[in-house]
């Protein structure tokens, strides 16, 4: 069966420290992967997605990066946190399935606190 | 223009009432509709998927679609109080997903 795997699940991490998340997915080849931080009481807002291995587009300036080392290996990283970074980290994934259509599935999430 | 639009509400029915949730879309070309469930404190969760105008039931779901008005909304019929979340309405354009910001419905046993 098809999982994705989102960890650490929460994070409190001192401003100007790095950070690094990581999600995974099992079950499946070439899934298009997403980052999305959602912030308190707000909507979902895309940061990243990846359709290949090393393929990475950038929705929006951030102080964050994302790679994509392997298939179905998906990380958000940042050189220095800012209180701004808080927020609700979720990894997604989609693929087509057997009717041409694309489905779309979260992980767990990672909830980071900024302090 | 947002591309994807939602009442954020908070919606509020009776336990065993029918709760109404509206979407709306911006892109004529989009062609597949989500709606997902929040609940707080964790991840979205897929509950009903549409492609085609018309209705489509499942279980006590509901999703409606009319690609004419643009207009995709999500019924849930004898509403629980476990089906108090955030909902969430996702539409697909071409290779892009696009998510409203979501409808808080509170259901009061």
């Amino acid at each position: 069966s098809q999982t994705i795997h989102q960890w650490p699940a929460t994070l409190v991490q001192p401003v100007g420290s790095p950070l690094s998340l990581e999600c995974t997915v099992e079950g499946t080849s070439n899934p298009n992967l997403y980052w999305y931080r959602q912030a308190a009481g707000r909507g979902l807002q895309l940061l990243f997605y990846s359709v290949g291995i090393g393929q990475i587009s950038s929705e929006v300036p951030q102080n964050l990066s994302a790679s994509r080392p392997q298939d179905r290996q998906f990380i958000l990283s940042s050189k220095k946190l800012l209180l701004s970074d808080s927020g609700f980290y979720l990894c997604a994934w989609s693929v087509l399935n057997g009717r041409g259509r694309r489905g779309y599935t979260f992980g767990s999430g990672t909830r980071l606190t900024v302090v | 223009q947002k591309e994807v639009e939602q009442n954020s509400g908070p919606l509020s029915v009776p336990e065993g009432a029918i709760a109404s949730l509206n979407c709306t879309y911006s892109d004529r070309g989009s062609q597949s509709f989500f709606w997902y469930r929040q609940y707080s404190g964790k991840s979205p969760e897929l509950i009903m998927f549409i492609y085609s105008n018309g209705d489509k039931e499942d279980g006590r779901f509901t999703a409606q679609l009319n690609k004419a008005s643009q207009y995709v909304s999500l019924l849930i019929r004898d509403s629980q109080p476990s089906d108090s979340a955030t909902y969430l309405c996702a539409v697909m354009t071409g290779n892009q997903f696009y998510f409203g910001t979501g409808t808080s419905l509170t259901v009061i046993p």
